[in-house]
Parts: C-alpha cells; structure tokens; sequence
C-alpha cells in the first residue's frame, strides 16, 4: 500500500532560523497537499501542488513538488513563534480516491 | 473559524458500547471526510462521502460506518467500542473530490475506559 514518510518527526529551532520538512511516497502522485496543525487545534490547509516542479510561495513559506511526483518539501524562512505546530502533507493517491496522511514533523521555535 | 461543525466536542464511554459523531459542512460542499487521530497511528483517512454517496474508503473498521444525508450533513457510527478506539476524530468537507483543499472540523475526542 501507499507510504508516506515524513523526515524529521521532530524539530527545534531557534526563532529565525529557517526550516524544511519533507515528503516522500513510494508511489507517483497526483497531487499533494499541505496542512498545519498548531497544538489542540485541527488541520488547516495550506497549499496544493499539482504540476511536477511546481514551487509555490507564501510570504516566508516555500512549497515544492518533486519532477518525479514522489516527493515535496515545505521550507519557513526565518521561523517565527506563530509557526509553531505539526506540518503534514496529504497525498492522493494515482491509483484512486485515497487520502494518505505523512507522518508529520513538529516544528519548536525557541524565542 | 472553518465552517465545518462537529458535536460532541468530547465522548466518554465504556467498552463494547456504540456512539454516534456528527458533523456539519461548509455551506456548498459537497464532500464529507473523516479522519482518525491517535498518537500511535497519526492521522488516518476512514471514508468520503460526496452528495450522499460513498466515494472512497480508508481504513475504516468493519465495526465503523457512515452515512451522508440528503442535507450533507454527515454521521460517523463506531460500535462494539474498544479501547484502541479511542482518539480524536475529525470530519473535513471540500466542495469537490480528491483535488480539493479539505476544511476540517474541531474534532471530537473519544474516550473510551
């Protein structure tokens, strides 16, 4: 079956500096999405890739699809506090309507 | 705020009983997900309904089902209740299928002693 892992599980950093969580399936993609989830609250989405290559950006935020359609990366430029929370992809599978959740990377930021 | 609703906000119950989450989408969408989180097994995709039929399904137990009613409003049934059932289960409506951005809901928390 379908696998999405998520590297790392979990990270600390310093406020300002800059970090990237990344996606990795075992199988080609339609497309993938992007959640955040801050402490007891729910996933909110974030952004949905599409296209092989595709980058997109929101204000420090950059997303990326891998050429292979297999894996993506979410990058925070200068982390602030507010950033603070669990970052998960969710893929659909090309093989039909199935929604696989990443593992997930909590993100610490120390003011 | 995502629009989406869900009641109970918290759930306990004993073993071997059964329970009923409901949820209410974003006005207009037509698709109704559920999802079940623990902390042994993360965020797991059960079922999606779209206008009323099942669309796709997930690792839904055979003790599970769900439903979704001529007013999109959706109800996840759990029964014979174990204690590994217990988790927070979170509902999401998208206006589409499987290329739309998903609106989760505030979750409901189980419990199950």
């Amino acid at each position: 079956g379908q696998q999405v892992m998520q590297i790392p599980q979990y990270q600390h950093v310093q406020e300002g500096e800059d970090f990237t969580t990344y996606c990795n399936s075992s199988t080609t993609l339609s497309n993938i999405q992007w959640y955040k989830q801050r402490p007891g609250g729910h996933p909110v989405f974030l952004i949905q890739l599409v296209k092989s290559g595709e980058v997109k950006k929101q204000k420090r935020l950059t997303f990326q699809f891998g050429e292979a359609k297999k894996n993506s990366s979410l990058h925070i430029t200068a982390t602030q506090t507010t950033d603070v929370g669990t970052y998960f992809c969710l893929v659909v599978a090309n093989t039909g309507n199935q929604f696989y959740f990443g593992t997930g990377t909590s993100l610490t930021v120390i003011p | 705020d995502s629009g989406v609703t869900q009641t109970p906000k918290h759930l306990i119950t004993a073993t071997g009983q059964r329970v009923t989450l409901r949820c209410s989408p974003r006005s207009g969408d037509l698709s109704v997900y559920w999802y079940q989180q623990s902390l042994d097994q993360g965020l797991q995709f059960l079922i999606q309904y779209y206008n009323g039929e099942e669309r796709a399904k997930g690792n839904i137990l055979e003790r599970f089902s769900a439903q979704q009613f001529p007013d999109l409003h959706s109800e996840l049934n759990l029964s014979s209740l174990e204690l590994g059932d217990s988790a927070l289960y979170f509902c999401a409506s998208s206006s589409g299928t499987e290329a739309y951005e998903q609106y989760f809901g505030p979750g409901t928390r189980l419990t199950v002693t």
